[in-house]
């Protein structure tokens, strides 16, 4: 197994772009995330899904949009950057999340710079 | 809303010695609570997974334990190493169910000097 795999893994951005960020696993996991960690703030939830179909806002869901089509493959999306959102992006999964909790496995990030 | 508190944010100690990371949260209503090492520049690794019914989990030279009633939580590092070094985090599920994800605590710095 490859795990949760992230793509691109560095990336910078002028202000008022749109991108993409990658995020896919291969463990068969219902549950996935994203997370942004930054200096002073620790990680953050941004958006979650727990299942294809299914995404739901964390913390931090402004200027990100989510969608969950496959059960493999969770994007994020920034509409229009801005430099508050150059941070470290982390996507993770799971088996199982709450009262059935499992491990976390996360991807390796991406660091994304807003110009 | 939940917090996680880690004491101290950065330790420093020579090679061999056994170390001690704490981690408090302010809601005791927790479902687990998990370790977790960052490498500079990587991503997360999961060392430990304690479930709220259990007081304890061991993996090699560590050892997490847990009190739920005083909402803390200890990671306990055996005969350190210099490949011990890097930052530790503890997080705990969200009172949403538990499906809204972790939330972190502001991690612990450990350096273990050679």
């Amino acid at each position: 197994n490859a795990g949760v795999t992230q793509t691109p893994k560095f990336q910078v951005l002028k202000t008022g772009q749109s991108m993409t960020l990658q995020c896919a696993q291969d463990m068969n996991h219902e549950y996935m995330s994203w997370y942004r960690q930054d200096p002073g703030m620790g990680l953050r939830l941004i958006h979650y899904s727990v299942g294809a179909g299914i995404t739901d806002q964390g913390e931090v869901p402004n200027g990100y949009n989510v969608s969950r089509s496959t059960t493999e493959d969770f994007p994020l999306r920034l509409l229009s950057a801005a430099p508050s959102q150059t941070s470290v992006y982390f996507c993770a999964s799971s088996p199982m999340w709450g009262e059935k909790g499992d491990t976390q496995y996360f991807g390796p990030g991406t660091r994304l710079t807003v110009l | 809303k939940q917090e996680v508190t880690q004491i101290p944010a950065a330790l420093s100690v020579p090679e061999g010695e056994n170390l001690v990371l704490n981690c408090s949260f302010t809601d005791s209503a927790i479902y687990n609570l998990q370790w977790f090492r960052q490498d500079p520049g990587k991503g997360l690794t999961s060392l430990l997974l304690i479930q709220s019914s259990q007081r304890e989990q061991t993996s090699g030279r560590l050892n997490a334990s847990l009190d739920k009633s005083s909402g803390r939580s200890t990671l306990y590092i055996a005969a350190s190493q210099p490949g011990d070094s890097a930052t530790y985090l503890c997080a705990v599920p969200g009172s949403g169910g538990g499906a809204d994800g972790l939330t972190f605590g502001k991690g612990t710095h450990l350096i273990i000097q050679p």
